[in-house]
């Protein structure tokens, strides 16, 4: 079965831009979370989404949104871009949105800010 | 205080030797608890899941969980080179909503 699949890869974009990432889950999960990774450091949580709701959201700037749809796939959105929103941006499925659900993560998207 | 702690690194271990990884984590309400391994370039890869006090054996890794001392831990036996990487402590913070994740420790298994 296929992984967590996200798309594009590898992204530059420019200070003040806009952009969309995008994730397909584990076939039969049913809840996306996305998270921010900058160099040296862990994943940041940035949002979990379950059945098309938001179910958690993390210490980030309205400039990120993000949505899910009815097959579970989903969109993070980052408005007004900065230099500090360089980083790998991962998506992560589980089963559930139960916290004793394992999540497993897709290739990421790096993002470059110019 | 961070929610979880690990030492960052690196850690050395010759090849066949047992590497200790340790986590510490702040949120006594804590109650899942997962290793990642992420190789560098590549994406954080699940290796193991705890959620009762105690050992949990997998193969080569073994994780052990005390949530009093609010600790988990990761041993893999029998190091091997493949085994170098950053490895990554995450916690459930908020039950369901949020993983929460140490900075990682760098391992390196010499040949």
């Amino acid at each position: 079965d296929a992984g967590v699949t996200q798309s594009p890869t590898h992204l530059i974009k420019t200070r003040g831009q806009q952009v969309t990432l995008r994730c397909s889950p584990i076939s039969g999960h049913k809840s996306v979370s996305w998270y921010q990774q900058v160099l040296g450091q862990g994943p940041q949580f940035i949002f979990q989404y379950y059945e098309k709701e938001e179910r958690g959201r993390g210490n980030f700037p309205d400039r990120f949104s993000a949505r899910q749809f009815p097959n579970y796939s989903s969109e993070l959105n980052v408005n007004a871009l900065l230099l500090g929103d360089s980083a790998l941006y991962l998506c992560a499925s589980s089963l559930g949105a139960g916290g004793y659900q394992p999540q497993h993560f897709g290739d990421g998207t790096r993002l470059s800010i110019l | 205080q961070k929610e979880v702690e690990q030492n960052s690194g690196p850690l050395s271990v010759p090849e066949g030797a047992i590497a200790s990884l340790n986590c510490t984590y702040s949120d006594r309400g804590s109650q899942s608890f997962f290793w990642y391994r992420q190789y560098s370039g590549k994406s954080p890869e699940l290796i193991m899941s705890i959620y009762s006090n105690g050992d949990k054996e997998d193969g080569r890794f073994t994780a052990q969980l005390n949530k009093a001392s609010q600790y988990v831990s990761l041993l893999i036996r029998d190091s091997q080179p493949s085994d170098s990487a950053t490895y990554l402590c995450a916690v459930n913070i908020e039950y369901g909503n949020k993983l929460v994740f140490g900075a990682g420790t760098i391992l390196r298994v010499k040949s």
